[in-house]
């Protein structure tokens, strides 16, 4: 089985500053990693997603994350946020070989961008 | 272009009623689940379902049915409802097995009082 832990509720940042949020994962299989942005009163979407190869990986909107597999990390930067930005962000994991029951989910961090 | 549909988007239900949760996707996606979010605790697993036919319990399934009987539609059903099922239900399909995109639905937020 897998677990996500994302270590902050709620991150607070100036307009324009960088970000970082962050997000550990434990599993003893290896496994895919992904990030989703919820907006208020929406589903989530897809920011990005590793599944293999480099392990910096680019999404929508300017984001990026980075594997880190000796510290079982996957957090998600962005050098320069927008108010557009705030949001909830989900880090999940799925393992590759496992079953069909979709992602297991993190709790979640709530990015506030303040002007 | 519409995705992932989910009906109704709010609902109040007293204790002990029954309802179901319409969910109904047109991308011909084999995979489709269930996920219950409460504040702070992310999303829970609440069924899935791997094709018409094919469904299977998830983290939370207690209080919860579920019917596969297209590709198209996967329906959620409260039986007797409790205060416990308060709680933002969303809806997701998927085409492969463990690659995780997954496509949501924009939710339906459930009330029990």
């Amino acid at each position: 089985a897998q677990s996500v832990t994302q270590l902050d509720s709620q991150v607070p940042v100036f307009e324009e500053a960088p970000v970082e949020l962050r997000c550990n994962y434990s599993s003893s299989v290896s496994v895919y990693l992904f990030w989703y942005v919820q907006y208020p009163n929406q589903g989530l979407q897809l920011l990005l997603k590793y599944l293999s190869g480099s392990t910096l990986v680019k999404g929508i909107n300017g984001f990026e994350a980075e594997f880190n597999k000796s510290q079982t990390s996957f957090h998600l930067r962005k050098p320069s946020v927008h108010i557009s930005d705030t949001a909830e962000y989900f880090c999940a994991v799925s393992a590759p070989r496992g079953g069909a029951d979709g992602l297991t989910f993190g709790k979640g961090t709530h990015l506030i961008i303040q002007p | 272009n519409a995705g992932v549909t989910q009906t109704p988007k709010f609902r109040i239900l007293k204790i002990g009623q029954s309802m179901t949760l319409q969910c109904a996707q047109d991308m011909n996606h084999n995979y489709m689940y269930w996920y219950r979010q409460d504040p702070g605790m992310g999303l829970k697993l609440i069924y899935y379902s791997v094709g018409a036919g094919i469904t299977d319990k998830g983290e939370v399934p207690n209080g919860y049915n579920v019917s596969r009987s297209t590709t198209e539609d996967f329906p959620l059903r409260l039986e007797l409802a409790a205060p416990s099922q308060t709680s933002v239900y969303f809806c997701a399909s998927s085409q492969n097995r463990g690659s995780g995109e997954l496509f949501f639905g924009e939710g339906s937020r459930l009330t029990v009082l």
